[in-house]
């Protein structure tokens, strides 16, 4: 069974700064996905950045940068430039097809 | 493309009684999903359909809840004799069929009482 571990539930990041989330996952499968997910209050879920796991490359998607390590099963993602608009849950979820498997979360506070 | 959506948002229900959510996924999305969340946990997976067939449904979390996606289109999720541990919000997302992922409506809450 795929397991998903966050293990920060809250973190907190000053505006303008850098912040990087943990995830560490497990898998029996050979090809997955890995995506993050951002939940701000009251509001839907929100991609935020995938990486295909039989990519070497990690993922950038403007301000949000992955650092995927295969082996370890680890999926860190950082957030560069931090934005009030930042401050939300974070779910990482590993997934093949089919369906994904969510993390706790973490919640990110961002301090003006 | 209006997103997913979901209706109704907000289901206040007796404990006994039924329920039915609806899901709308993005029009050229071949695959649905369902998934529970409760209060300071992320989504769980329930189950999902590629076109009218469900492909998973061992997920689902007793023989209470159902889902159908008869033409390939939309979905509803049925609870019966709802309880209170069914409380919590119920998420539809969509894809296509080789992407990996999903986009998510903004989900129904259900309060049973």
């Amino acid at each position: 069974a795929q397991t998903v571990t966050q293990s920060q539930p809250e973190m907190s990041v000053q505006e303008a700064e850098t912040v990087t989330l943990s995830c560490t996952y497990d898998t029996s499968e050979s090809d997955y996905y890995l995506f993050w997910y951002k939940q701000p209050p009251s509001r839907q879920m929100i991609l935020v950045i995938r990486q295909e796991a039989y990519k070497q490359q990690n993922a950038t998607e403007n301000r949000f940068s992955v650092n995927f390590q295969k082996a370890a099963k680890s999926f860190s993602l950082k957030i560069s430039d931090s934005q009030l608009g930042d401050a939300a849950m974070y779910f990482c979820a590993p997934g093949s097809q089919g369906n994904l498997i969510f993390g706790k979360g973490t919640k990110l506070s961002v301090k003006p | 493309d209006t997103g997913v959506s979901q209706n109704p948002r907000h289901k206040i229900t007796k404990r006994g009684q039924n329920v039915t959510f609806r899901c709308d996924p993005i029009s050229e999305h071949n695959r649905l999903y369902w998934y529970r969340q409760t209060l300071g946990q992320g989504p769980e997976f329930l189950t999902y359909f590629q076109n009218e067939a469900q492909l998973e449904k061992s997920r689902l979390l007793s023989d209470r809840f159902s889902a159908e996606r008869p033409k390939g289109s939309f979905s509803t999720l049925e609870i019966q004799r709802t309880e209170q541990g069914d409380s919590a919000m119920y998420l539809c997302a969509s894809s296509l069929a080789g992407e990996g992922e999903q986009y998510f409506g903004p989900g129904t809450r259900l309060t049973v009482t």
